[in-house]
């Protein structure tokens, strides 16, 4: 059974830093695109980031270019995501997904919230 | 990276059908074949429904459709249920980047 569980969220105050994991179980995680989607309370979905299988292509929406890194541990079936800078409209649930069919997003987390908030 | 157009809200009967439409520019939508569809229940994550315009994953059912028309993508729902109130996504790949829809709230009324 596909599983994505994360992990990381919490209060932080605007200008820090923070670290989401994603475990990845139940398929050969190092083939597969991975992606960061957000949403924010009560607002729509907004994709955030995506990594390719091999970790040698990445990408970022504009809105958190510079400030957040998409990585990933094939070894250690993990995708990260490093959030600086953070500020109060980065404030969200963080959902972790799998890219299993062309362009599209097969498999998704439970998402872990992130409040940036002094 | 403007987020692609969908009506915010939608509604129709039990047994009727209800199309969501998603507009996006030839950029997006009308650029590739990779638009996909999800749907949420409030406090759940969102579920694939549609992708690659117009195919299925295994397990949604054939009620769920899609197509596409130039820069503008829809998504129909048919003998609509009860069960199928809940937000829709349109998504597409945009070469350098990936874009949601902003979401049409379907209602059965």
């Amino acid at each position: 059974e596909v599983q994505l569980v994360e992990s990381g969220g919490g209060l932080v105050q605007p200008g820090g830093s923070l670290r989401l994991s994603c475990a990845a179980s139940g398929f050969t995680f190092s083939t597969y695109w991975m992606h960061w989607v957000r949403q924010a309370p009560g607002k729509g979905l907004v994709w955030v980031s995506r990594i390719n299988s091999d970790r040698s292509s990445t990408d970022y929406a504009d809105s958190v270019k510079g400030r957040f890194t998409i990585s990933r541990d094939n070894a250690k079936n993990t995708l990260y995501l490093q959030m600086n800078s953070l500020r109060a409209e980065d404030t969200a649930v963080y959902y972790c997904a799998r890219a299993g069919l062309p362009a599209s997003n097969d498999y998704w987390g439970q998402g872990t919230l992130v409040t940036v908030s002094s | 990276q403007s987020a692609l157009t969908q009506p915010p809200s939608a509604s129709g009967s039990p047994g009727q059908s209800v199309t969501i439409s998603c507009t996006g520019t030839s950029s997006d939508v009308g650029g590739y074949n990779y638009v996909s569809w999800y749907q949420q229940h409030p406090g759940k994550a969102p579920k694939l429904m549609i992708y690659e315009v117009s195919k299925r994953p295994s397990g949604v059912p054939d009620r769920f459709s899609g197509s596409k028309s130039g820069n503008t993508a829809s998504l129909t729902v048919s003998g609509l249920q009860a069960e199928d109130e809940a937000d829709y996504y349109c998504y597409s790949y945009a070469g350098s980047n990936n874009l949601f829809g902003g979401g049409t709230k379907l209602t059965v009324l």
